[in-house]
């Protein structure tokens, strides 16, 4: 059964701790999405790839946050440094291609910055 | 600017009964919409697309419709169970229009349905 992989499921950190994010996508999926998910804000995209090249990063703090694709099978989204305003669900998500199918999701990141 | 609205009070239902749930947007010419569903501490779960040339969409107890002229959504479940308490999610993607064919989702804040037995 693929599924999009994202570790760590939980995350409790010091504010100016580096906190990084690693996101498997589905075998075959050629876009990557990173979205953050608050109480307040819902699901805000921060940032997209297809075939691993960066299409679409103005959802993201630029001073702090960084997105990248070493591989096309590994994900990362990096908070350096981390503020308590940064606390929310972090999600990954990939798609077969750019046209409109499905979207799948993994089962988040937890992050709590104190 | 472009708004998403969905209910942000939950629906409470009677199992059985038909659940819908409402989708409005402005400033947006969506090339299709996408309802998904998601469970509390889960990722979000497709259920269904509908494409802007498309009135109904129908899957199982699923229905949804598409209203370009009226900016709506509507998400129907009918026959309802417990088990399909969950927050439901409207996205909407306009940038097969706008931005050379590359998927940008923008997602609701999501209705709470909770159906009680």
């Amino acid at each position: 059964d693929a599924r999009v992989t994202q570790t760590p499921r939980h995350k409790v950190t010091e504010m100016g701790q580096e906190v990084t994010m690693r996101c498997q996508p589905i075998l075959g999926h050629n876009t990557v999405f990173w979205y953050r998910q608050t109480m307040m804000q819902g699901l805000e995209l921060l940032a997209y790839f297809r075939n691993r090249a960066p299409l679409d990063d103005s959802g993201m703090p630029k001073d702090r946050f960084s997105a990248e694709m070493p591989d096309a099978t590994l994900a990362t989204l990096k908070i350096q440094p981390s503020e308590p305003r940064d606390s929310a669900v972090y999600f990954c998500a990939s798609a077969e291609d750019s046209t409109g199918n499905t979207i799948y999701f993994g089962e988040g990141s937890w992050l709590t910055v104190v | 600017s472009q708004k998403i609205e969905q209910n942000s009070e939950a629906l409470n239902i009677q199992e059985g009964k038909t659940a819908t749930l409402t989708c409005n947007y402005t400033n947006y010419s969506p090339a299709y919409l996408q309802w998904y569903r998601q469970d509390p501490g889960r990722g979000p779960v497709f259920l269904l697309l509908i494409r802007e040339n498309e009135k109904e969409k129908r899957k199982e107890r699923l229905k949804v419709t598409f209203d370009t002229t009226l900016k709506q959504s509507l998400f129907h479940i009918t026959a309802s169970q417990p088990a399909d308490s969950a927050t439901y999610l409207c996205a909407l993607d306009r940038s097969l229009r706008f931005s050379g064919g590359y998927n940008k989702l923008i997602f609701g804040a999501g209705t709470r349905l909770a159906v009680h037995p």
